[in-house]
């Protein structure tokens, strides 16, 4: 079937090398940003959450940073595996009346044994 | 928990049939919206919901509608299908309005003939 990676920035990197995937968002005034992890075929999956007070969040082999100045969000993952290859989507919430979130047209990540 | 389901996984419409696609979530979360996506464009919101009773626009909502008679579920309405809406449709849940994750389902894919 059709992938929804066509046309999409590609990242390629090989197994054990360090990612970082980066994410303009457009809203000055969002309070929120996630960012997702979508393999072939599948829906979406929550990898890590940032809100606006913060810079830095660190989960399990990722890390967030956040840079409110130029409005940009960076997701690395560290010791890249074959399995981490996916698309990643930024998502911004941008605060006005209800939540809603605002997607990122995607990078796909494709690692290389 | 089964999280979100979708049903159908799959669906081909003629031109002006009329269908919808269901989405249940068994988390007792407040909110459910309904997403497309299309090669290179991201998701994007179709209607969202805070509640029972309470639904609203996103920003693409031309050509279907939603209710939501129970906390449980958030049909998908297409009235006069058109290839225009030949895409992926996912839906997604989360506890709260504002600020969390969202929980998304496996995806419907449709095609308009």
């Amino acid at each position: 079937g059709e992938s929804v990676g066509l046309h999409l920035p590609t990242l390629s990197v090989q197994e054990g090398d360090n990612s970082i995937i980066n994410c303009a968002y457009s809203n000055s005034a969002s309070d929120y940003f996630i960012w997702y992890k979508q393999e072939s075929g599948k829906g979406p999956q929550f990898i890590i959450d940032i809100r606006s007070n913060m810079d830095k969040r660190q989960g399990q082999r990722v890390t967030v940073l956040l840079n409110k100045t130029v409005k940009h969000l960076s997701l690395q993952i560290a010791a890249t595996q074959p399995g981490d290859s996916a698309v990643y989507f930024c998502a911004e919430n941008k605060n006005s009346g209800y939540s809603t979130l605002t997607f990122g047209k995607g990078t796909m990540l494709l690692v290389s044994p | 928990n089964a999280g979100v389901t979708q049903t159908p996984k799959f669906q081909v419409l003629k031109t002006g049939q009329s269908m919808t696609l269901q989405c249940a979530q068994d988390m007792n979360h407040e909110y459910m919206s309904w997403y497309r996506q299309d090669p290179g464009m991201g998701l994007r919101l179709i209607h969202y919901s805070v509640g029972a009773g309470i639904t609203d626009q996103g920003e693409v909502p031309n050509g279907y509608n939603v209710s939501r008679s129970t906390t449980e579920d958030f049909p998908l309405r297409l009235l006069s299908a058109a290839p225009s809406q030949t895409s992926v449709y996912f839906c997604a849940s989360s506890y709260s309005a504002v600020g969390f994750e969202q929980y998304f389902g496996p995806g419907t894919r449709l095609t308009v003939t």
